[in-house]
């Protein structure tokens, strides 16, 4: 069975740092592209950031380039988003998931709230 | 980027009924749209790709149609367990995009 765990979300003031996790189980982790998903409170869906299987390749909403970055470690079979520079608008539910182009698998979500 | 247009943003239907959720592309993405459900406490779960093809474990009464612009996502005969939130989202072109969401409510 495919499972994706997040965790590391919670409180964080703006301006500052927080990196989400997610561990991959159920699946060859490192044949998989993956992504960050998010959904801001009472918002839709908004793609994040996408991993190549090889961590070779990866691609930023322009919003978020240059503050999140998205990284992988096979090893671990374990996904990471580093947020930096955090705003209020990064406010949101992060979900984890597999593949490139459409979502096939999806973590249950960690909330992130960016407040002074 | 291509812009989905969803519609409609609520829909009230009874057990049994179908009903039919739409998607609008700002501009012809072929035939890749996904659709998703999103219920709480659950994670979300790829039910369509490419259109129509169904992802594995997706009961035959979801079926999905449309190229180019447009596209429909029907399901016939709802179960209680089909109730939530359905979004539509292109993987034809970077970034993939979303639709604001369908909320399918019992009637």
């Amino acid at each position: 069975e495919v499972q994706l765990v997040e965790s590391g979300g919670g409180l964080v003031q703006p301006g500052r740092s927080m990196q989400l996790s997610c561990a991959a189980s159920g699946f060859i982790f490192s044949n998989y592209g993956m992504a960050w998903v998010r959904q801001a409170p009472t918002r839709g869906l908004e793609w994040v950031a996408t991993i190549s299987y090889d961590g070779s390749n990866t691609y930023h909403r322009d919003s978020v380039k240059g503050r999140l970055t998205v990284s992988r470690d096979n090893a671990k079979s374990t996904l990471y988003l580093q947020m930096n520079s955090l705003r209020s608008e990064d406010t949101a539910t992060y979900y984890c998931t597999s593949g490139g182009y459409y979502f096939d698998y999806w973590g249950q979500g960690v909330m992130v709230t960016v407040s002074s | 980027d291509v812009q989905m247009t969803q519609s409609p943003s609520n829909l009230a239907a009874s057990p049994g009924e179908s009903v039919s959720i739409n998607c609008k592309a700002s501009k012809s993405i072929s035939k890749y749209l996904a659709w998703y459900q999103q219920k709480p406490g659950k994670a979300n779960k790829l039910l369509i790709y490419s259109g129509s093809t169904l992802q594995s474990g997706t009961p035959s009464r979801f079926s999905g149609s449309g190229s180019g612009t447009d596209f429909t996502l029907t399901i016939r005969n709802l179960e209680p367990e089909d109730f939530g939130l359905y979004y539509c989202q292109q993987h034809s072109e970077y970034p993939p995009t979303f639709g604001s969401g369908t909320k399918l409510e019992i009637k």
